[in-house]
């Protein structure tokens, strides 16, 4: 079964700091990995997608993702940090071929202060 | 370009209330999901829709239904509503599988049941 872990609540960052949201997954062939941002009472939105290809993946906002394989880790990182940046974001896995059923993670608040 | 359409946008029940969550989307897509979202859970999967025609049990099932009407619509019908399904709801929609496509979200449903 395919599985995603968030192990952190919260990551409070300053704004203009460098951030960095974890998520380690586990599928048992290649994997299809998202990253979602949800804004207070949206829907949640596409921030980017590794498939297949460069391991550092770039996305929309100035938001950038790094595969690692060996690691099975798919973190997502932005250079300098905005207050809007501020919101819950969500990692998605789903195993190539296996269907489109993304399984998410529980979720990383990210606080952005000034 | 509405994509994915939710209505009701709130609703609160009393136990024991049926309901109809209905969800349209308008991209073509052929794959159609229903989640639930909770704190500290993330996102659920209920029910999906592969193609029109179809549907499969997700990962929190009990207690909903669900009908694939055309391949717009995806509805999810609470017949017995419980307090424990005090959730808020997502329609998602998604390309074919197979190509690594991430969903498109609706904007939820918060369902309160007293």
């Amino acid at each position: 079964a395919q599985s995603v872990a968030q192990p952190e609540d919260q990551v409070n960052v300053a704004e203009g700091n460098p951030l960095t949201v974890k998520c380690t997954y586990s599928v048992s062939g290649n994997p299809y990995l998202f990253w979602y941002v949800q804004y207070p009472n949206r829907g949640l939105q596409f921030l980017l997608k590794y498939i297949t290809g460069d391991n550092l993946v770039k996305g929309s906002y100035g938001f950038e993702a790094e595969f690692n394989k060996s690691q099975t880790s798919f973190h997502l990182k932005k250079p300098s940090a905005l207050v809007s940046d501020s919101a819950l974001y969500f990692c998605a896995v789903r195993e190539a071929g296996g269907g489109n059923k993304l399984t998410f993670g529980t979720g990383t608040q990210l606080k952005v202060e000034l | 370009n509405a994509g994915v359409t939710q209505t009701p946008k709130f609703q609160v029940l009393k136990t024991g209330q049926s309901m109809t969550l209905q969800c349209a989307q308008d991209m073509n897509h052929n794959s159609m999901y229903w989640y639930r979202q909770d704190p500290g859970m993330g996102l659920r999967l209920i029910y999906y829709s592969a193609s029109e025609g179809t549907t499969d049990k997700g990962e929190v099932p009990n207690g909903y239904n669900v009908s694939r009407l055309n391949k717009r619509e995806f509805s999810l019908r609470l017949e017995s509503a419980a307090p424990s399904q005090t959730s808020v709801y997502f329609c998602a929609s998604s390309e074919v599988e197979g190509r690594g496509y991430g969903y498109t979200f609706g904007s939820g449903t918060r369902l309160t049941v007293v």
